[in-house]
């Protein structure tokens, strides 16, 4: 069965204090696996996308790792405003066409001053 | 360009009463997917459109049901509602039939009394 967990599921972190969260999934055959950003009361915000193992991507203070069981979003010197619910999510190849996301629960950051 | 738009925000029904949510994807975008986000399951698949044809389906009961109209907006319809029904339901759109990035709106909270 597809599946996709995070870890940790909350972490607080001081301003400046780098760290990193941890999407570790399990798929039959990946097309594509997302980073996403969800503020309380709004929609999940799209981050990253990342498609084969070896891939980064980084923006601003973010920067997103794959491999073939897992990814990576790194922080580096967080800001308050980085505090919010980072989410994963896989997109697998099935038989048909299709744009259903696996998503994990979810790891909610809390950046202090 | 406006972003996926979602209504209403905010909806109290009671139990055994039925709702339609509303959702109009980003222009030009022909994919439309909805999602029910709890704190317990976090965001699962509820299903997905594409060009008026239903391509997938969650392991939801047949109460719920959606739709997609020609001009690509989407109706979601729960009937008989129940008090584990209460949820964010989110709706997201995408250009094509592809692994690119879904892009989600601010959803439709649904409480049941």
């Amino acid at each position: 069965e597809d599946q996709v967990t995070q870890s940790p599921e909350a972490l607080r972190l001081q301003e400046g204090e780098s760290s990193s969260l941890n999407c570790s999934y399990t798929v039959s055959g990946l097309r594509g696996l997302f980073w996403y950003r969800q503020d309380p009361g709004k929609g999940p915000e799209f981050l990253f996308t990342l498609y084969s193992a070896g891939e980064e991507k980084e923006k601003e203070r973010l920067k997103a790792t794959l491999t073939k069981k897992e990814s990576f979003l790194h922080i580096t010197a967080p800001k308050p405003e980085d505090s919010a619910t980072y989410l994963c999510a896989v997109q697998a190849r099935y038989g048909g066409a299709t744009n259903k996301l696996i998503f994990g629960t979810g790891t909610l950051l809390a950046v202090q001053p | 360009k406006a972003g996926v738009t979602q209504t209403p925000r905010y909806l109290i029904k009671t139990r055994g009463q039925q709702v339609t949510l509303s959702c109009s994807p980003i222009s030009g975008h022909r994919s439309v997917s909805w999602y029910q986000q709890t704190p317990g399951q976090g965001l699962q698949f509820l299903f997905e459109y594409f060009s008026e044809t239903q391509r997938n389906k969650g392991n939801f009961p047949g109460r719920f049901s959606g739709r997609q109209f020609s001009n690509s907006r989407s109706e979601m319809n729960v009937s008989t509602l129940e008090l584990g029904d209460s949820a964010l339901y989110l709706c997201a759109s995408r250009a094509d039939n592809s692994n690119q990035p879904q892009h989600f709106g601010d959803g439709t909270r649904l409480s049941i009394l």
